[in-house]
């Protein structure tokens, strides 16, 4: 059985650097074509994707967020993280990983964690 | 970046109706279209990739077609259990992109 739980801070204030993490079981991400992604969703709006690692070690991330993402793993552990720095309001989301599983040609989300809120408030 | 336009933004359908939701790509996505659901509080759910294979455990009331930029979902008998939002997914080009989803409701 595939799990994911993702844990964060909750609450941060403007300017901090927002640390996540995602611990998971029941696959590996030493595992040829595995991988994690990182989504959040503002509430009450839509999913934005922000990062991919893959087992590889290959990194893939949105453009949009510019320089402040860093997206890291600890295969030994099981564990994603996802850091974002210089948080501000807009930042105010939930957060979710997800496993990606290659079903060649494709690679597929098909796992979600709960997500994590984050809050960022002065 | 590939923009996802997705519709309707809501709709409603009767228990037992055929309800579908388009999403059109911005570019040709060769397939590479994921379908998710999402009811309220939860986190989403993949129902369908590769625009018309259905994910494991997923009833076959769902199904997915399209190709090229045109993709949709249908859901052949609504069920009180899938009131829920929806949202398309490409992965066929980095950054991945998600359409703005659609809540369905039962009327």
């Amino acid at each position: 059985q595939v799990t994911l739980k993702e844990s964060g801070p909750g609450i941060l204030q403007p300017s901090q650097t927002l640390s996540l993490t995602c611990t998971f079981s029941g696959f590996s991400l030493s595992t040829y074509g595995m991988g994690v992604g990182w989504i959040r969703q503002p509430s009450g709006k839509g999913l934005e994707w922000l990062a991919n690692i893959w087992w590889d070690d290959d990194k893939y991330y949105n453009p949009s967020l510019k320089n402040r993402l860093t997206i890291s793993k600890d295969t030994s552990n099981n564990q994603a993280f996802l850091k974002i720095t210089n948080v501000d309001t807009a930042d105010t989301a939930t957060y979710y990983c997800a496993r990606i599983t290659a079903i060649l040609p494709y690679y597929v989300m098909d796992a979600w964690g709960q997500g994590a809120s984050v809050t960022v408030s002065s | 970046d590939i923009q996802m336009t997705q519709s309707p933004a809501s709709l409603s359908a009767s228990l037992g109706e055929t309800v579908s939701i388009e999403c059109l790509a911005s570019e040709g996505i060769s397939n590479d279209l994921a379908w998710y659901q999402q009811k309220s509080g939860k986190s989403p759910q993949l129902l369908i990739y590769a625009a018309s294979r259905l994910q494991d455990g997923v009833p076959s009331r769902f199904s997915g077609s399209g190709s090229g930029t045109r993709y949709s979902l249908k859901i052949s008998g609504m069920q009180p259990e899938d009131e829920a939002d929806y949202f398309c997914q490409q992965s066929y080009k980095y950054p991945l992109t998600f359409g703005s989803g659609t809540k369905l409701e039962i009327k």
